[in-house]
């Protein structure tokens, strides 16, 4: 079965909060990585880490791979609508295998 | 700029008939995947492709084949449609296994009566 936990399951926020949003396994993985899905979309990569430790940023959005290898985190600072989705989280635990997705954390953000 | 392509949209089927979903990438990757999507599930990899030629199981295998038809071309077959398949069903890309920025496809959302 899925070997992410992703939380929390969903958030209502108003605009311009911060938000933040977390993923966490049972093993160990080499690779995180962040999507974000828009409505009647597929998913869209956001960020990726590769080093237990790594902090990355994309504009509004910061991400860290933890250091023991079995969680990381995704910020969204100053929300603003078009937020608004579903956000994965993904990793994998080796470099020859496909990634594993979390259930998402689903983003609604109130005017 | 096409990326990867999934036909058709929209599909209903009855229960034990069959039928092939189309995916095709215009960035010569390597790799192909399809993956399902259900409700408060997230994103289950069905089969992958690593390269032209090979195919492997993913996570939920049962009830699916794949064709790597070329390296362009990923196909998905539901041989005897079930209720329990019903599902968005994406296909993804990337250059490599290695490779994680995937390119996915905008989705076949598949009702089975």
């Amino acid at each position: 079965g899925q070997q992410l936990n992703q939380s929390p399951q969903s958030m209502f926020i108003q605009e311009g909060e911060d938000v933040s949003m977390n993923c966490t396994s049972s093993s160990i993985f080499n690779t995180w990585l962040w999507y974000k899905q828009d409505p009647g979309e597929g998913p869209v990569l956001l960020i990726a880490l590769y080093k237990a430790g790594e902090l990355t940023s994309n504009g509004r959005l910061t991400a860290q791979f933890g250091i023991t290898r079995k969680d990381s985190f995704l910020n969204i600072s100053a929300s603003i609508p078009s937020d608004v989705g579903i956000y994965f989280c993904a990793g994998s635990r080796s470099g020859n295998t496909p990634l594993v997705f979390g259930k998402g954390t689903r983003l609604s953000v109130i005017a | 700029n096409a990326g990867v392509t999934q036909t058709p949209k929209f599909q209903v089927l009855k229960t034990g008939q069959s039928m092939t979903l189309q995916c095709a990438q215009d960035m010569n990757h390597n790799s192909m995947y399809w993956y399902r999507q259900d409700p408060g599930m997230g994103l289950r990899l069905i089969y992958y492709s690593a390269s032209e030629g090979t195919t492997d199981k993913g996570e939920v295998p049962n009830g699916y084949n794949v064709s790597r038809l070329n390296k362009r071309e990923f196909s998905l077959r539901l041989e005897s449609a079930a209720p329990s398949q019903t599902s968005v069903y994406f296909c993804a890309s990337s250059e490599t296994v290695k490779n994680y920025g995937y390119t996915f496809g905008s989705g076949t959302r598949l009702t089975v009566v």
